[in-house]
């Protein structure tokens, strides 16, 4: 049972938007910058997000993350096909003094 | 581009010890940054095992904790991951990973990126 609580999965049609939540405590969120990964079928974790917010360079605008007291958000707009993948969030927890990510979101194209 | 590859051994048996090696290039291991390792059970989420410093200072996740061991060698910028007394439990995908600390206010700010490709590893009986 992680720490950080995300939807099993979520479907939703191309070109619609769809948002990821990601609620954690005072002791994960609350207190640290949240980032978010996307991880397509067999390959690694990619970075989508750092700093709650932060898009890097290389990473389509369409995607963006928020953060609010203990629950933070990824946002994708503009679906594709090819945005099809599991989605996991990450931050540390000052608590249990390790990095704790999300169970992880299976985004469905349909 | 920074790279990270994983390299060891796919296949290991039940109450042996697991050993895996992160070659880093395009980045010395001696900056401000931590050097990661996360696992993943086939068909589950991600799981933080630990990360280690350029000066040998490393973290450990509590419920690993008395069977890892992670060190770091600076002259061949590379850093590796010892499990211990491994089950069928510790199958899964290995992946090494660059904690980005070094312009984060606090280390608890950091991310990880870039990420290995993963390796397999499997515990047989």
């Amino acid at each position: 049972q992680s720490l950080l609580t995300q939807p099993p999965s979520m479907s939703a049609a191309p070109r619609q938007r769809v948002t990821i939540s990601c609620s954690g405590s005072s002791s994960n969120i609350g207190n640290n910058a949240v980032s978010w990964y996307q991880q397509l079928p067999g390959k690694a974790p990619k970075r989508l997000i750092y700093y709650d917010d932060l898009v890097p360079s290389g990473v389509s605008a369409r995607f963006s993350g928020s953060k609010s007291g203990t629950s933070a958000s990824l946002a994708i707009s503009g679906l594709q096909f090819e945005d099809e993948a599991d989605y996991y969030c990450a931050t540390w927890d000052d608590s249990l003094s390790a990095w704790v990510f999300g169970g992880g979101t299976k985004l469905t194209v349909l | 581009q920074v790279q990270l590859q994983e390299s060891g051994p796919g296949l290991v048996k039940s109450s042996g010890t697991l050993s895996l090696t992160c070659g880093v290039s395009d980045d010395p291991i001696a900056s401000l940054n931590w050097w990661s390792w996360v696992r993943q059970p086939p068909g589950k989420g991600l799981e933080w095992i630990g990360e280690i410093f350029h000066d040998g200072r490393a973290r450990y996740n509590p419920s690993l904790k008395s069977r890892v061991s992670i060190k770091v060698d600076k002259y061949k910028n590379e850093f590796s991951l010892k499990l211990s007394s491994v089950t069928a439990a510790d199958t899964a995908v290995y992946y090494c990973a660059r904690l980005n600390a070094a312009i984060a206010v606090k280390l608890g700010d950091a991310w990880f990126d870039p990420w290995g490709q993963g390796i397999l590893v499997t515990v047989s009986s």
